[in-house]
C-alpha cells in the first residue's frame, strides 16, 4: 500500500523568509512518481512538479526547489524568499507506474501562511 | 484556466434530493477522475475512467453514481446523501500513463443538509 505523510499541518512565516515543506512517502513499487500541488483558496489543485523515482536530480524553478532523497523516501519542497501569494495548502502526492491512469495518493497537506 | 471545468461551484442539497455534478475537460486527455476532499481526511480517489470505462471504484457508497459518456465529460450523480458527504468534490483528467500529471478543476463545494 502507498502512503504519503506531510507531518507539518500548518506553517506560518513572514514574507521573504525561506520555508521547507516536508514530504515522506511509502511504496513497494520500484518505479513511481512524486508530485507537488498547490491549492489556493479558490479550490483547484495547481500542478507544480513531477519527479520520477529513477531521477534523483534536484530541481529549481525560480523561487521553488525540490529535494528528492530516495534513501530517506523524502521529497521536500522549499520556497525561497516567500511571498504573500505563496499562501495556500500544498499537497505532496504519489502514483504508481501503470497504464491505468494517474491515481494519486495524497498526503494530508501543509497549510502555508505567509504574512506581510 | 486549467482546462478542467466543474459545475456547479457550490451546491446545497437535502438528504432526499437528487443532483448531479458535471466535469468537462478540454485537454484531449483519456482518463478522468473524481476525488473527494473533506475537512478531516486527505484527498481521496473515488473513481477512475479510462476511455469512458470505469477502471477504479475506491469502495465508494452506491449513493454516488458516476457516469462518463465520452472522454471529455464526467458526471457524479448524487442521491440520498448524508451530512458527512459534505465536502469538496474535485474532478481531474490526465493521459493514461502514471508518469503524467493530472489537471484538476476548481471543485464543487457540496453541503448536505
Amino acid at each position: 500500500a502507498q502512503k504519503v505523510t506531510q507531518a507539518q499541518t500548518e506553517i506560518s512565516v513572514v514574507e521573504k523568509e525561506d520555508v521547507t515543506l516536508d514530504c515522506v512517502y511509502e511504496t513497494r513499487d520500484t518505479t513511481y512518481y512524486l508530485f507537488w500541488y498547490k491549492q489556493p483558496p479558490s479550490g483547484e489543485l495547481v500542478f507544480l512538479i513531477r519527479r520520477n523515482s529513477f531521477d534523483e536530480q534536484n530541481e529549481i524553478s525560480g523561487r521553488y526547489s525540490w529535494n528528492f532523497q530516495k534513501s530517506t523516501s523524502s521529497f521536500n519542497f522549499t520556497i525561497t524568499a516567500s511571498q504573500v501569494v505563496d499562501s495556500a495548502v500544498y499537497f505532496c502526492a504519489l502514483s504508481e507506474n501503470n497504464n491505468a491512469g494517474n491515481m494519486l495518493t495524497f498526503g494530508g497537506g501543509t497549510r502555508l501562511m505567509v504574512k506581510p | 484556466e486549467t482546462g478542467v471545468t466543474q459545475t456547479p461551484r457550490h451546491l446545497v442539497m437535502g438528504m432526499t434530493n437528487k443532483k448531479s455534478l458535471k466535469c468537462e475537460q478540454h485537454l484531449g486527455h483519456n482518463a478522468m477522475y473524481w476525488y473527494k476532499q473533506s475537512a478531516k481526511k486527505p484527498l481521496e480517489l473515488m473513481f477512475v475512467y479510462n476511455f469512458k470505462e470505469q477502471t477504479e471504484n475506491n469502495s465508494v457508497p452506491s449513493r454516488f453514481s458516476p457516469e462518463c459518456p465520452n472522454s471529455s465529460h464526467l458526471f457524479l450523480h448524487l442521491h440520498t446523501l448524508q451530512p458527512e458527504d459534505s465536502a469538496l468534490y474535485l474532478c481531474a483528467s490526465s493521459q493514461l500513463l502514471g508518469n503524467t500529471e493530472a489537471f484538476f478543476g476548481q471543485g464543487t463545494r457540496l453541503t448536505v443538509v
